[in-house]
């Protein structure tokens, strides 16, 4: 079974520019988590999708950060414009619905904004 | 607030050592996991605990549900420098709430 896969695996932008990352999920999986990692902490979530619908995106920099679902797969993030503190490693997961919340990683984009 | 507490934050043992890892919270939990994570890489589920009280064993590791579901430890037995990573718990606290981590215990097996 193929896992969760991300792209780019890098990415080194200036502060201001905008950046999208891309995951697809584990195929079937329902529930599709973005997260942020800054160096030395546990995952922080951003958003959680079910199917192409928002379950929470309470943590997200509405101002800065969008993301989106459109069919229920694949899902983008979005950063515009990137501030230095965004730098961080951007994780996507995804879980079966009604499996509970096992979650399954992709190996992650490191972003880095000088 | 963090939800879920990790500690210690770093730990840097000998090969063959005994450690125990805990999280800890003032909430309870329908489920919480333990991930390893690599440098460069996701974080990998080891196991998940449902059952206050619950006890599940993978090889040299053991983990261990609080009976009130509101803490968790993970114990290593004969630690092996391939053990060093960190150590993440995560919990949800109903079915598909978000998942939410601590921030994990960072170990170091040295030979």
């Amino acid at each position: 079974e193929a896992g969760v896969a991300q792209s780019p695996r890098y990415k080194i932008i200036e502060k201001r520019q905008s950046v999208a990352f891309w995951c697809n999920p584990i195929s079937g999986h329902a529930t599709l988590y973005w997260y942020q990692q800054i160096l030395g902490q546990g995952p922080k979530l951003l958003i959680q999708f079910q199917n192409n619908g928002v379950v929470d995106d309470s943590q997200l920099p509405k101002d800065r950060f969008s993301a989106e679902r459109l069919k229920g797969v694949d899902s983008t993030l979005k950063i515009q414009p990137a501030k230095l503190e965004d730098s961080a490693v951007y994780l996507c997961a995804s879980s079966e619905a009604g499996r509970g919340t096992e979650a399954f990683f992709g190996q992650g984009t490191r972003l880095t904004v000088v | 607030t963090q939800l879920l507490e990790q500690s210690p934050q770093f730990l840097s043992i000998q090969e063959g050592e005994n450690l125990t890892v805990y999280c800890n919270s003032s909430s309870v939990f329908s489920s919480l996991q333990w991930y390893r994570q690599e440098p460069g890489e996701g974080p990998v589920l080891l196991v998940t605990v449902v059952t206050g009280g619950e006890v599940k064993k993978l090889k040299r590791l053991t983990f261990q549900f609080g009976d009130a579901r509101k803490d968790s430890s993970l114990h290593i037995t004969a630690a092996q420098t391939g053990d060093t990573g960190l150590y993440l718990c995560a919990g949800a606290q109903a079915g598909n709430t978000p998942l939410v981590f601590g921030k994990g215990t960072r170990l170091s097996v040295i030979a």
